[in-house]
């Protein structure tokens, strides 16, 4: 299998930048892909493919990847992006895995 | 509007048995590989399982917890696809979300509202 890190929190001030991490052993390989979820309801994918963002989904969001870690950046956090984020990719049998998650706080 | 509407949770008893259903709609769901995912409560997101579209196989895939216990199905005629557990262990307890995602793409772009599975005695 395949395990994917995240930290379990960060805090960003509104109007700041919060980025999210995301390790895996042979990540560079892999695309991932990244869902927010807000409390009591279902997760929405924000970013895939690395840096792709779906339609819908406000600019100040966005993807990248160095190596094995891939990043959720958040230009300009509001208070409506606080929630829970995760990352995603596959294990070496194809088969997909999640992260842990990691909870965005906007103070 | 696309849209994916789950349905069938419940209280189940350990060692038994319950059908999830997902009607889909706003979609060529028959192009789409149809995928179940799981949150215990508290917890984080949990692949379960995967039935890929009949076009590219029809191929079912699942996690190693549920392997051998649970069973995914679709009809395409119904625009729907279904989740058999059997077997249930109280660590099966979860929201079971229903997800699609483009074939060969590996993320999910469209996602459920789950419905909630409460195994215990």
């Amino acid at each position: 299998s395949s395990e994917l890190g995240q930290s379990p929190s960060v805090s960003v001030s509104p109007g700041q930048t919060a980025s999210i991490s995301c390790s895996g052993d042979k990540l560079a390989y892999k695309y991932a892909s990244w869902y927010q979820q807000k409390a009591g309801q279902s997760p929405v994918l924000v970013i895939y493919q690395d840096t792709r963002r779906p339609s819908g989904i406000p600019e100040r969001f966005s993807g990248s990847k160095s190596g094995n870690t891939a990043t959720l950046t958040i230009s300009g956090t509001q208070a409506i992006d606080e929630a829970d984020y995760y990352c995603q990719a596959w294990d070496t049998n194809g088969l997909y895995v999640f992260a842990t998650g990691t909870k965005l706080t906007v103070l | 509007e696309v849209q994916l509407v789950e349905s069938g949770g419940g209280l189940v008893k350990p060692g038994g048995s319950l059908r999830l259903a997902c009607a889909a709609s706003g979609f060529t769901f028959n192009n789409a590989w149809m995928n179940w995912v799981r949150q215990a409560p508290g917890k984080g997101l949990e692949w379960v399982g995967h039935v890929k579209s009949n076009a590219d196989t029809g191929t079912k895939d699942y996690a190693a917890p549920v392997n051998g216990r649970f069973t995914i199905s679709r009809d395409d005629s119904k625009d729907t696809v279904y989740l058999h557990m059997n077997s249930l262990k109280t660590e099966d307890t979860a929201v079971y979300y229903c997800t699609t995602a483009p074939p060969y793409a590996r993320y999910f772009d469209i996602w459920g509202q789950g419905t909630l599975v409460s195994v215990s005695s």
